[in-house]
């Protein structure tokens, strides 16, 4: 399965809001997640079966979708918030990611 | 805390081999699936290959099928990544991974990783 992540890249201020996208190749209910992946950094694990937050991360993030379309947004913008964001699909064999997101703040 | 410690990269000419290691602590090592995932240079990331918490479901990326192998050692904390025939796309830094999970499923907690170059 294909995950198709837009923008390929975007800039935004401290404080705006940002809405990252994930498309499927084909349609599942679920099993998505998001990770952030800062320079010189480990990645790490923001979101799980679409919504739900992983331990220590802030509500300001939030995931949405089902079916194709998956939605990872993020609130009140800091600095900090610049990386790459990967969705990932667990459905289907092999474990997927899409190719990612880089959001520059 | 969870930790999970790689070694063994490094440079290797193509066609080569190259055996990954992990040790791993700050958790109940047998109760969770463990993954290598990997960051392509200039790209973005890959799954290599993930592994059960008995060994009991084990899958591989399909640009690494037939190439590589991974395993556990449960008494030791360990989960290894046995890589031959290696190429010059293998090239990338290797994580070693926890899953969230005794199965498959998803990456929660992950290594600092280690540079595999093949040239």
């Amino acid at each position: 399965i294909e995950l198709t992540q837009s923008p390929l890249s975007l800039t935004l201020s401290p404080g705006e809001r940002a809405t990252l996208l994930c498309r499927a190749s084909r349609s599942f209910s679920d099993w998505l997640a998001w990770y952030q992946h800062r320079p010189g950094q480990s990645p790490r694990l923001l979101i799980f079966e679409v919504s739900q937050r992983a331990d220590g991360i802030p509500a300001r993030f939030s995931g949405s979708g089902s079916g194709t379309d998956f939605t990872l947004t993020i609130n009140n913008l800091e600095p900090d918030d610049s990386a790459v964001y990967y969705c990932q699909q667990r459905h289907f064999w092999p474990l997927t990611f899409g190719g990612g997101t880089r959001l520059v703040i | 805390e969870v930790q999970l410690v790689e070694s063994g990269g490094g440079l290797v000419q193509p066609g080569q081999s190259l055996r990954l290691s992990c040790a791993a602590s700050g958790f109940t090592f047998d109760d969770f699936a463990m993954h290598w995932v990997r960051h392509l240079p200039g790209k973005g990331l890959e799954w290599v290959a993930g592994i059960g918490w008995k060994s009991g479901s084990i899958a591989y990326g399909d640009s690494v099928r037939g190439r590589f192998t991974i395993s556990r050692d449960n008494s030791k904390r360990s989960l290894y990544l046995q890589m031959h025939s290696l190429r010059l796309d293998d090239t990338a830094r290797y994580f070693c991974v926890k899953d969230l999970h005794a199965t498959p499923s998803y990456f929660g907690s992950w290594g600092q990783g280690l540079q595999v170059t093949v040239s």
